[in-house]
């Protein structure tokens, strides 16, 4: 069964940074894109980034461009998301999910999906 | 404000079949068949219930339906049963920035 675990989330001040980790297992890892998707508290849901099987292509949203690093460690299992220069406008519960279709460079189908880590952005 | 438009909530009882509907442009769901919906329970991760306007992944009940007409997608639910309220997502490839746009969600009620 596929599983995933997102770790790593917290409060954080404004400007700070912090890393969420999710960790795969059940599945092949190394095979699939991988993705971040984040809720605000009572809101939609937003997808943040991409990666692909091996690493060596990353796409994300444009409010996150330049502040957010996906990554991953095949070896692991691990997805990751580096976040610097954290603004309030990032607090959410970031999920990792595993991309079920890729059309070009975009994810369009998230097929599962980890529970969650709450990121906090407040002063 | 969401890309996509869905209403914020509706409601049906035990038995009855619900539409929850997702508008969007001829830059997303009116162009492509890259569609989805994602049931959420409150506190718990999304869940795939269809993608590709119509098709149900393995597991789904087949009282999950999904049909598209013009630029607005629906999603069904017949027989609606108390386990299936919960928040529900719609989610389109669009053009416009070559990304994926969900809607702002709909909750669900069954009476």
């Amino acid at each position: 069964e596929m599983q995933l675990v997102e770790s790593g989330g917290g409060l954080v001040q404004p400007g700070g940074s912090l890393r969420l980790s999710c960790a795969a297992s059940g599945f092949t890892f190394s095979v699939w894109w991988m993705t971040w998707v984040r809720q605000a508290p009572g809101k939609g849901l937003e997808w943040v980034a991409n990666i692909k099987h091996d690493g060596s292509e990353k796409y994300y949203v444009d409010s996150v461009k330049g502040r957010f690093t996906i990554s991953r460690d095949n070896t692991r299992e691990l997805l990751y998301l580096q976040m610097n220069s954290l603004r309030a406008e990032d607090t959410a519960v970031y999920y990792c999910a595993t991309v079920g279709h890729i059309v070009g460079v975009t994810a369009v189908r998230f097929d599962s999906w980890g529970q969650g880590t709450l990121v906090t952005v407040s002063s | 404000q969401s890309a996509l438009t869905q209403p914020a909530s509706v409601s049906g009882s035990p038995g009855q079949s619900i539409t929850i509907s997702c508008t969007g442009t001829s830059s997303d769901v009116g162009a492509y068949d890259y569609f989805s919906w994602y049931q959420q329970y409150p506190g718990n991760a999304p869940k795939l219930m269809i993608y590709d306007v119509t098709n149900r992944p393995s597991g789904v009940s087949n009282r999950f339906s999904g049909s598209r007409s013009g630029n607005t997608a629906s999603l069904t639910i017949s027989g609606l049963q108390a386990e299936d309220e919960a928040d529900y997502y719609c989610s389109s490839y669009t053009s416009n920035n070559n990304h994926v746009v969900f809607g702002g969600g709909t909750k669900l009620a069954v009476l």
